[in-house]
């Protein structure tokens, strides 16, 4: 089963407005990352948070990481139409198999 | 910043025929990439793990002997689908880091979409 659990799946908002999906995992990590992946390409690392971090900032970029709860949150705020694309987490398995887990992803669309 | 190169990005072909897919690291040395496959608006799935110098490791329910995997050089891991056929369709990406650690970020090619006639 998967890791990572994006959600929601699908997320439609307007140029400006924050958009905010979460990740929920099942195991122990090391870290967990976030991914963009544009329409038919591959994806692009956004940030990386470790499992003793709580909250992590890049540009327009928030993470959030809850290891309690098992789940973390993107938050891009003040939205453009460039950030239409997928988001996925990956996460590890602490004391696991050697790979990355991807989630099923939140596909966010930022109407101008 | 470090680029992974993967080639061709699109693939028609009939059935049968065998394909291969480069995945090149540009800019600095890959002793480890990882070979995902990606259905229509699904999650990627991690096929394999390609070590330079030596056999890669595949993922349960992933046939070694249809998708093999050669990692001949510290730029250049190379998957070939062997008589592909219809249902081996799909997106398949690699991926390498630059730190070598595989926990660490991953650098993606563009993708390769195959289309088996």
């Amino acid at each position: 089963s998967q890791q990572g659990e994006e959600d929601p799946q699908a997320l439609s908002i307007q140029e400006g407005e924050n958009a905010t999906m979460n990740c929920s995992y099942k195991t122990s990590i090391n870290n967990l990352q976030w991914y963009r992946q544009n329409s038919g390409r591959g994806l692009v690392h956004l940030i990386l948070i470790r499992s003793n971090e709580r909250e992590k900032h890049s540009g327009r970029l928030r993470v959030t990481l809850d290891t309690s709860k098992k789940s973390s949150s993107l938050l891009i705020t003040a939205s453009r139409a460039a950030d239409t694309a997928s988001y996925f987490c990956a996460t590890d398995t602490k004391g696991g198999s050697e790979k990355l887990v991807f989630g099923k992803g939140t596909k966010v669309t930022v109407n101008p | 910043g470090a680029v992974v190169s993967q080639h061709p990005s699109r693939v028609i072909c009939k059935s049968g025929t065998s394909v291969k897919i480069e995945c090149r690291s540009l800019d600095f040395q890959a002793t480890t990439m990882f070979w995902y496959r990606q259905f229509p608006k699904q999650s990627l799935m991690l096929m394999a793990t390609s070590n330079e110098g030596s056999k890669a490791t595949y993922e349960q329910g992933v046939e070694k002997d249809k998708f093999l995997i050669n990692h001949a050089s510290l730029t250049l891991s190379t998957l070939t689908v062997t008589s592909a056929h219809p249902e081996d369709s799909s997106f398949y990406i690699c991926s390498a880091s630059e730190q070598g650690a595989w926990y660490q970020p991953q650098h993606f090619g563009d993708g390769t979409r195959l289309s088996i006639l």
